[in-house]
C-alpha cells in the first residue's frame, strides 16, 4: 500500500527554535499533501493544504509565517514551525494522496514538545 | 455546524463480538466520500475504508463493513470479530466533491470514537 514517511517523530526543544517537519510519500507522486494538528484526545485539525509548486492554503485562524509549508516536489513536503513556543507543543500530521479520489495516507506524525 | 459527527465518545466491545461505530455527516454536495481511519495509542493514522457516496454497494474490507445509509446521512463502522488490536481511536472523516468535482479532497473529520476491546 501506499507509504507516507514522516520525520521526526519527536522533537523536544527549545522555546525559540525554529522545528521543521518533512512529509515524504515514498511509492507515490502526492499531488495534495495536508497538515493536521492534534491535541490529546481530540480530533485532527486541518492546518493548511499544499500543492505542489504552488503556496500552500491555509485554514482560517492559522498563522502562515508562524507555520510555513514548502511543497518543493510530488514526493516532499516540509512544515516549519517557526520560533516556537510552548503553546506550539502538540502531535503534527501530514497525509498525502495521488489523485483526485484516492484516499488519504498518513504519515507516523511528530510529536512537538517545547519547553 | 458539525459536518461529522460521532456522538459515542467511548464504546466497549467484548472480544470476538461485533460492535458499530456511528457516524452522522452534513452535506449538500451530491459527489462525496466517507472514510474511516484507526489511530492506535502510537500515533499513526491507518486508512481503513472509504465509500462514495454514489456507491450503490456498502464497503467491506476484511472485517470491516461500512453501513452506508445516504437518506439519514450515516455511515456507520462495523467491526466483526473484534481482537484485542482493534483497541483505538476511530475517525470518520468526510471529503466533499469526490467523484469529478473540484475540491482539493479536505478531510473533515468527526471527534473521534475510542474503542477498547475486552478479553
Amino acid at each position: 500500500g501506499a507509504v507516507v514517511s514522516q520525520h521526526p517523530s519527536r522533537v523536544i526543544c527549545k522555546s525559540g527554535t525554529s522545528v521543521k517537519i518533512e512529509c515524504r510519500s515514498l511509492d507515490f507522486q502526492a499531488t495534495t499533501m495536508f497538515w493536521y494538528r492534534q491535541f490529546p484526545k481530540q480530533s485532527l485539525m486541518l492546518m493548511a493544504t499544499s500543492n505542489e509548486g504552488s503556496k500552500a492554503t491555509y485554514e482560517q485562524g492559522v498563522e502562515k509565517d508562524k507555520f510555513l509549508i514548502n511543497h518543493a516536489s510530488l514526493t516532499l513536503s516540509t512544515l516549519t514551525v517557526t520560533s516556537a513556543h510552548p503553546e506550539d507543543s502538540s502531535f503534527y500530521i501530514c497525509s498525502a494522496r495521488g489523485g483526485h479520489n484516492q484516499p488519504q495516507h498518513f504519515g507516523d506524525g511528530t510529536r512537538l514538545s517545547i519547553l | 455546524a458539525q459536518k461529522i459527527t460521532q456522538t459515542q465518545p467511548g464504546m466497549f466491545v467484548q472480544e470476538k463480538e461485533a460492535v458499530t461505530l456511528d457516524c452522522t455527516y452534513d452535506t449538500s454536495d451530491q459527489s462525496y466520500g466517507l472514510f474511516w481511519y484507526k489511530q492506535p495509542s502510537s500515533g499513526e493514522m491507518i486508512f481503513l475504508i472509504y465509500q462514495g457516496s454514489y456507491d450503490e454497494q456498502n464497503a467491506t474490507e476484511g472485517r470491516y463493513s461500512l453501513n452506508f445509509q445516504k437518506a439519514r446521512k450515516s455511515a456507520n463502522l462495523v467491526i466483526s470479530a473484534s481482537q484485542l488490536g482493534d483497541s483505538a481511536m476511530y475517525f470518520c472523516a468526510m471529503r466533499e466533491g469526490d467523484a469529478g468535482g473540484t475540491s482539493y479532497g479536505k478531510l473533515t473529520f468527526g471527534q473521534g470514537t475510542i474503542l477498547t476491546v475486552h478479553p
